[in-house]
């Protein structure tokens, strides 16, 4: 059964800090990971979506990785921003599965 | 840029009554989803369906709750008899081949 754990739940940054998220998955057959933002009672934005054949995606000031054979995922987020107030999200898709397994989300607080 | 919807954004109802909400997936989707959040908790997988039938369902999903896409836009979750525990977020999501998965802004269903 995937399991997808996110540390730390939280975490308080100053603006401008350079940011590194970190999802794990204890079952490495993935078809794909995608990472999340969820505003405050809002839904679920997607950011990124890496293929199990990639190893990173960017866009803009965002960059996801994977690594399956360790059962890892990173999400850099460059130049922080009190915008990018926020929890996010990593959920993966497992084969054989249509479903995505979610973490429970890292609450991130840029302060100004 | 296409979007799920999803009505109402938030439905109070009383224990034991039945509940539709609906959702509209982006329009050349094939394939759609219900994930619920209960509050403080992860996303939950319920159900996926595609080509007019249930693909795949947790086991969350049990008699009371079932799908339907009456018509080539509307995709619905109906809960026959409500229960305090099916207090949630529930979210409508739809993907193209499976793929990359666009969440709607989920409805909040409050049983009292």
């Amino acid at each position: 059964k995937q399991e997808v754990t996110q540390i730390p739940a939280a975490l308080s940054v100053p603006e401008g800090e350079n940011l590194v998220l970190n999802c794990s998955f204890t079952d490495s057959a993935i078809y794909n990971l995608q990472w999340f933002r969820q505003d405050p009672g809002k839904g679920l934005t997607s950011l990124l979506l890496i293929q199990s054949s990639q190893r990173e995606q960017t866009s803009g000031r965002l960059n996801a990785s994977l690594d399956k054979s360790s059962g890892r995922s990173t999400l850099y987020i460059a130049a922080s921003q009190p915008g990018d107030s926020a929890t996010y999200l990593c959920a993966v898709g497992t084969t054989g599965s249509e479903k995505l397994v979610f973490g429970k989300g890292m609450k991130l607080t840029v302060n100004p | 840029e296409p979007e799920v919807t999803q009505t109402p954004s938030h439905q109070v109802t009383q224990m034991g009554q039945e509940v539709i909400l609906r959702c509209v997936p982006i329009s050349n989707h094939l394939y759609f989803y219900w994930y619920r959040q209960i509050l403080g908790q992860k996303v939950e997988f319920l159900v996926s369906f595609y080509n007019n039938e249930i693909s795949e369902k947790s086991e969350i999903f049990d008699d009371q709750f079932s799908v339907e896409r009456p018509d080539g836009s509307n995709f619905t979750l109906k809960i026959r008899s409500t229960k305090l525990e099916d207090s949630a977020m529930y979210f409508c999501a739809s993907s193209d081949r499976g793929n990359e998965q666009y969440f709607g802004p989920g409805t909040r269903l409050t049983v009292t």
